[in-house]
């Protein structure tokens, strides 16, 4: 049983636009979400997160949105770089302070120049 | 942010042996983690490793397999026994910031087992 789930594998986005990265989640108990971007080779980098209390945070370019009663976040790059170029996972916990973290798919993110 | 290292970065390994990896961290952190990445699949959270107390490990993982080691608040090993192919994986430790509300994680080590 699939908790998190990002169906989209794969977003290709002109340099400058924004990128828009899906995330849905089942389990309602949920109630902190995070992103990580991970190049080949190198562990998870955190992002952005956001508490249930909260519907957007903002961190320079990332924005993370939640949208609770659908069960859905999202995270917009604006503007897209290419260096963030690489594979995007979002992460779900019922415990506050980001413990037992459930993990999407991850979706790769091509900025092409 | 703490920093974290792993050890080995990589190894290629024969079926039926056994593999300890090694988990640094800069500063001393009450919970660490466990997680394996399998080829294409997401994140495993395999156990909860706290200094002083017993491993807590997720279903489908168990204690003969993957032996937890937490000696200290700086350092934790994991070992993966009797490796089969099927172990050939990413393994990821974390370390949790009740403060700062995120996990960060180390670079992994990439295992194939042969």
């Amino acid at each position: 049983d699939q908790q998190v789930k990002q169906n989209s594998p794969s977003l290709s986005v002109q340099e400058g636009r924004i990128s828009i990265l899906n995330c849905d989640y089942t389990n309602s108990m949920f109630d902190y979400f995070l992103w990580y971007k991970k190049y080949p080779a190198e562990g998870p980098t955190f992002l952005i997160s956001i508490s249930s209390i909260k519907d957007k945070n903002e961190d320079g370019r990332f924005t993370v949105f939640l949208n609770k009663s659908a069960k859905h976040l999202s995270l917009h790059i604006v503007p897209s770089q290419p260096g963030d170029s690489a594979v995007y996972f979002c992460a779900a916990s019922s415990f506050q302070g980001a413990q037992k973290l459930v993990f999407g798919q991850g979706t790769r993110l091509t900025i092409n120049p | 942010s703490a920093v974290i290292s792993q050890k080995p970065s990589r190894d290629i390994c024969q079926r039926g042996t056994s593999l300890t990896i090694q988990c640094q961290v800069d500063s001393q952190v009450t919970m660490m983690f466990w997680y394996r990445q399998q080829p294409g699949q997401s994140l495993t959270l395999i156990a909860t490793a706290n200094q002083g107390s017993e491993a807590t490990y997720e279903s489908g993982f168990v204690i003969d397999k993957f032996p937890i080691s937490r000696p200290n608040l700086t350092f934790s090993t994991l070992t993966v026994s009797n490796m089969s192919p099927e172990d050939s994986s990413i393994y990821l430790c974390s370390v949790g910031s009740a403060s700062s509300g995120t996990q960060y994680f180390g670079p992994g080590t990439r295992l194939l087992v042969l």
